[in-house]
């Protein structure tokens, strides 16, 4: 089954502790995106990669960090995470077809609370 | 002023209504656009593409005006299965690729 899996659903953790979320995808997609969601904002871009090894910022990557060392894994690094970083985020990745791209397909998300 | 605006609603609709969205985006190097549903807490999926000519899917009615730069969504013979978020999301290549998102606006239709 194609699927954008991310992995924990739901984690608690405490300031300043790093962590990872991870996200995976079985569709062979060029294009691989992180988003966070919250009420009243909409989804909110943080940082995409267009293809392995080229990563870039997007609209709120303040205290992210991403790699992208294979073509099917995008993981989302938080150092040192902060309370105002509790939040819904959410996983993407697309197909690139000359030159534009698919819709996204979305993981199921992670619920990050940060006390 | 956000790049993608929607109003937020909520919009409260009899079954059986017809009932309309518009989105606005502000940037004119915006190259493709999406209609996508997002049920509570869960992820957003793709509802529906929209092109220039207008497309229907349905129930479900888009249009483009590149001109205006806005999106509709139409919505007709609502259902229940039908309330939820709908998303107005606008792709641009100027400056890398981005997927800007609007805040949603929410439905929810009542038997």
């Amino acid at each position: 089954e194609a699927q954008v899996t991310q992995n924990p659903r739901y984690l608690i953790t405490v300031t300043g502790k790093k962590l990872t979320v991870t996200c995976s995808q079985n569709m062979n997609h060029e294009y691989m995106s992180w988003y966070r969601q919250d009420p009243g904002l909409g989804l909110r871009q943080i940082y995409y990669s267009m293809n392995v090894e080229v990563t870039d910022k997007g609209d709120v990557p303040e205290g992210y960090k991403v790699s992208r060392k294979e073509k099917r894994n995008f993981p989302l690094i938080l150092e040192s995470p902060s309370p105002n970083q509790t939040s819904l985020y959410f996983c993407a990745s697309s197909l690139s077809v000359g030159g534009s791209y698919s819709p996204l397909h979305f993981g199921n998300g992670t619920r990050l609370t940060v006390t | 002023r956000k790049e993608v605006e929607q109003d937020p609603g909520p919009f409260n609709v009899p079954e059986g209504a017809t009932v309309a969205f518009n989105c606005t985006y502000s940037n004119s190097a915006s190259q493709s656009f999406f209609w996508y549903r997002q049920d509570c807490r869960k992820e957003p999926k793709l509802l529906m593409s929209v092109y220039s000519s207008g497309n229907e899917d349905g129930r479900f009615t888009a249009q483009l005006n590149r001109a205006s730069q806005y999106i509709s969504l139409l919505i007709r013979d609502s259902k229940l299965s039908d309330s939820a978020t709908y998303l107005c999301v606008v792709n641009r290549g100027t400056g890398g690729f981005k997927t800007i998102f609007g805040a949603g606006t929410r439905l929810f239709v009542k038997a």
